[in-house]
């Protein structure tokens, strides 16, 4: 079974287009996260989510919109998507911040915009 | 704010070499330290942890000690393995519950 899985794995796209990308866990975590990952291997959070509500919301373009349907799944929505955005986008979760025991991340989605 | 600095890599080495990874961070009050580890294509991986100053965190031979008066939390294993060809991130979590800082990476290259 797989704890925290995102589709697609791979995602060629042009520019201008919007896209998807889908996480869900089954951890009964009650904590999840985008994170993004550049060429280098910089990892930075995007947005943070417990209980289906925003926590974090660091400076990204408001290009990238997150919604939470309930604790187990975390989606990122990117709307007209530009060169930079491609990178490796991963989804994480964890317990709540009393009770973390580290993160739990997926494989990622490797986003090339061309 | 809360920060961490790992040693640049590449880091290449030869099977059975020993390995350190070193790590410094700068965190608010008094956090607990993870090692994570990336395999090419995949995502990150819990390696090991320390909670409190001085407790060894130790998984698949991989080692690192909690050093408050230090602030660090190097990794190291003894004997290195081709399979441990990797990426290692340092990630202390702060005390006020918020985990968002990752060391850059280390990027471990081994040669048979």
């Amino acid at each position: 079974d797989t704890a925290v899985s995102q589709t697609p794995k791979y995602l060629v796209t042009q520019m201008g287009n919007d896209k998807s990308i889908k996480c869900e866990q089954n951890l009964g975590h009650d904590t999840m996260y985008w994170y993004k990952q550049d060429s280098k291997k910089f990892l930075k959070i995007m947005f943070s989510y417990n209980n289906k509500e925003l926590i974090i919301n660091e400076t990204v373009p408001n290009r990238f919109s997150p919604k939470s349907p309930d604790k187990a799944h975390l989606n990122l929505h990117i709307n007209s998507l530009e060169l930079g955005d491609s990178a490796v986008y991963f989804c994480a979760s964890s317990q709540d911040s009393t009770r973390f025991r580290g993160y739990t991340f997926g494989s990622g989605t490797r986003l090339t915009v061309v | 704010g809360d920060s961490v600095t790992q040693m640049e890599g590449p880091v290449t080495l030869s099977e059975e070499a020993f390995l350190t990874i070193n790590c410094t961070y700068t965190a608010t009050g008094y956090p607990s330290l993870f090692w994570y580890v990336q395999y090419p294509g995949e995502g990150l991986q819990l390696l090991l942890k320390a909670t409190k100053a001085d407790d060894k965190g130790s998984n698949k031979g991989f080692e690192a000690t909690y050093r408050k008066e230090t602030t660090s939390f190097h990794l190291e294993k003894g004997s290195v393995q081709v399979s441990d060809s990797a990426v290692y991130f340092c990630a202390p979590l702060p005390t006020n519950g918020q985990n968002f800082v990752f060391g850059p990476g280390t990027r471990l290259s081994v040669l048979p």
